[in-house]
């Protein structure tokens, strides 16, 4: 079973539509938890971190479920710059923040 | 501050050649890193340093070396370069502490092997 997985994709979605990814981990002692973007042939960049509580960041909310080991990102409204590929990514225990990423869920928002 | 600069962004390597992929910070992070992404996945970590002088194995560190004799440079060398070694790579940094702040990644280098 793979330290991160992630609905495989690809998500298709017209403008406006309401667009849900999910995501679960496998090692029950994993600490923080991230949404990171990717837009084609680029770096990684932090979407959003996903708190207990659960955390809203404008049109993208995040939930993390510890006891069943999910996460989710939900994206309102959608936009045409919203399309990337979404990666879940796990901070595992320990000091030396490795971070596990999922194999990303792409994204196309279409006119 | 430039950030995480990764050098070169495209590189095409024959069989058996040796080359070593460049990256700097200048943010002074303690933590950096290398990772891999081959097509249609996920990053995956090579090794990683917690400060000058301290580098760690990841999770495909085969056919791979770092060193790290400052904060800034972390160089990853490939000694004899083989066709799955084709892919990009990104280096990435990190403050020490702090578990919810953002690694900062380089633009990644595009590594052909032929």
């Amino acid at each position: 079973r793979k330290e991160v997985e992630q609905d495989p994709g690809p998500f298709n979605v017209p403008e406006g539509a309401t667009v849900a990814f999910n995501c679960t981990y496998s090692n029950s002692a994993s600490q923080s938890f991230f949404w990171y973007r990717q837009d084609c042939r680029k770096e990684p960049k932090l979407l959003m971190s996903v708190y207990s509580s659960g955390n809203e960041d404008g049109r993208f909310t995040a939930q993390l479920n510890r006891a069943s080991q999910y996460i989710s990102l939900l994206i309102r409204d959608s936009k045409l710059s919203d399309s990337a590929t979404y990666l879940c990514v796990v901070l595992a225990s320990g000091s030396a923040r490795q971070l596990t990423f999922g194999s990303g869920t792409q994204l196309t928002v279409l006119p | 501050n430039a950030g995480v600069t990764q050098t070169p962004k495209f590189r095409i390597l024959k069989i058996g050649q040796s080359m070593t992929l460049q990256c700097t910070q200048d943010m002074n992070h303690n933590y950096m890193y290398w990772y891999r992404q081959d097509p249609g996945m996920g990053l995956k970590l090579i090794y990683y340093s917690v400060g000058a002088g301290i580098t760690d194995k990841g999770e495909v560190p085969n056919g791979y070396n770092v060193s790290r004799s400052t904060t800034e440079d972390f160089p990853l060398r490939l000694e004899l370069a083989a066709p799955s070694q084709t892919s990009v790579y990104f280096c990435a940094s990190g403050p020490r502490g702090h578990l919810n702040s953002p690694l900062h990644f380089g633009n990644g280098t595009r590594l052909t092997v032929t």
